[in-house]
């Protein structure tokens, strides 16, 4: 099976703007999770989706957002961007019922 | 708060040595511990995991060891070998469902 993929790569934008990023988790994967990681403050949860609602929360501002389509690929955005969110975006799915999270290889966000 | 932490930001080892990274955990009621591999521009690569109701778990030349007692769990890796660089991270699903919480991370330097 393909592995989680995240599109695009690598981003750049200026602050006050938004972003959308894209994942698509493995096939027949239905929960997808999504983190930020950087060197500050490491690998942080920012919420997971399953059968398109989200299921989860972490403690992120409103400005990140996300959804889930019916074939479980996820979109996740950010509103009104700050420097603080430049970052490496990764995105994880799950077999239902199981608790292994396979991580795509993240899209980088750099905010100047 | 509960957070998930690692005794040693960097580990070197010899080729050919055995390896082991450390990490504390601090919520007692997490029940599923889990250990990832990341290499430099890559997203975090699961390597092995353990319930809570086990103590020890054996994976191809790797082995995590749970301790409720003290809260620590460890990753024993066996004949270190180069392509094992990378930085290791332990996590706990200390939020709940399919959020983890990872640990700071430790990195793994293989000395030839």
């Amino acid at each position: 099976k393909a592995g989680v993929t995240q599109t695009p790569r690598y981003l750049i934008k200026t602050r006050g703007q938004q972003v959308t990023l894209s994942c698509s988790p493995i096939s027949g994967h239905r929960s997808v999770s999504w983190y930020q990681q950087t060197p500050g403050q490491g690998l942080q949860f920012l919420f997971e989706y399953f059968s398109e609602t989200q299921r989860n929360k972490g403690n992120f501002p409103g400005r990140f957002s996300g959804r889930q389509f019916s074939n479980s690929r996820s979109e996740m955005n950010v509103s009104t961007l700050e420097l603080g969110d430049s970052a490496l975006y990764l995105c994880a799915s799950t077999e239902a019922g199981a608790d292994t999270q396979y991580f795509g290889p993240g899209t980088r966000l750099t905010v100047l | 708060g509960e957070s998930v932490g690692l005794h040693l930001p960097t580990l070197s080892v010899q080729e050919g040595d055995n390896s082991i990274i450390n990490c504390a955990y601090s919520n007692s009621a997490s029940d599923y511990f889990i250990w990832y591999k990341q290499e430099s521009g890559k997203g975090p690569q699961f390597i092995i995991d353990i319930r809570s109701n086990m103590d020890k778990r054996q994976g191809q030349r790797v082995t995590v060891l749970l301790n409720k007692t003290v809260k620590h769990l460890s990753l024993q890796i066996a004949a270190t070998q180069p392509g094992d660089s990378a930085v290791y991270f332990c996590a706990d699903n200390t939020g709940g469902g399919n959020k983890l919480t990872f640990g700071t991370g430790t990195q793994l330097k293989v000395e030839l």
